[in-house]
């Protein structure tokens, strides 16, 4: 977990909400990504950044948005729109090019009843 | 389709046993990396292994990778009480830019005491 903080650890919040779970990491690595875990599932890809000011969709991007204004943020804002939205949400960081291996924060679990 | 896909789901062993857990995969990739997650926490890294690379030690793990089988395994030898967690494989595929990783869903192994 070291390197990245996510905040708060446990989230609450009632339906029809938006919500922003942060990411902030010190590794000065360039590309951040958002993966949505569900029960007893691996990791799905929500949103990923290889720069400051550029992101891309992953492969459930609907209902959730991302802003990347400075190298150290990429916070997650799930929207409304967002079907099922009460899931463990895992942020991680990487150099751009070579191994690529990811480095991850602990974790945010949102419910939202 | 589901890129990286582990086997067996659960698996269950004693204390001082080795542990196999295998992954399936089903494009052509760079590299395979294998994560673990203590419950409820975020993922770490454990060892990675590139498409020309077929065998890979880390201490107590071993990785194979078998680019004509589209398949790796990992093995942790004199397993711990402490090995207890879910075990997850990720790839680098070789067609995308940029710095994804596709995850299965993993494997929960316990180890008992």
């Amino acid at each position: 977990d070291g390197g990245i903080t996510q905040s708060p650890k446990y989230l609450f919040r009632k339906e029809g909400q938006n919500v922003t779970l942060s990411c902030e990491q010190n590794l000065n690595h360039d590309a951040m990504y958002w993966y949505r875990q569900d029960p007893g599932q691996g990791l799905r890809l929500i949103y990923y950044s290889q720069i400051v000011n550029d992101f891309q969709k992953g492969d459930i991007a609907e209902g959730y948005s991302v802003s990347r204004e400075k190298k150290e943020s990429f916070p997650l804002t799930v929207t409304s729109a967002q079907k099922n939205p009460t899931a463990f949400y895992l942020c991680a960081s990487s150099t751009p090019s070579g191994s690529i291996k990811q480095y991850f924060g602990p974790g945010t679990r949102l419910t939202v009843t | 389709s589901q890129q990286g896909e582990e086997d067996p789901q659960a698996l269950s062993i004693q204390e001082g046993e080795n542990a196999t857990m295998n992954c399936s995969y089903k494009t052509s990739i760079n590299n395979l990396q294998w994560y673990r997650q203590n419950s409820g926490r975020g993922l770490v890294h454990l060892i990675l292994i590139r498409s020309n690379e077929r065998e890979k030690h880390s201490g107590r793990l071993r990785v194979t990778l078998d680019t004509s089988k589209k398949s790796s395994s990992l093995l942790i030898t004199a397993s711990r009480a402490a090995d207890t967690a879910s075990y997850f494989c990720a790839t680098a595929r070789a067609e995308t830019s940029g710095s994804r990783l596709t995850f299965g869903e993993g494997t929960q192994l316990t180890v008992n005491p």
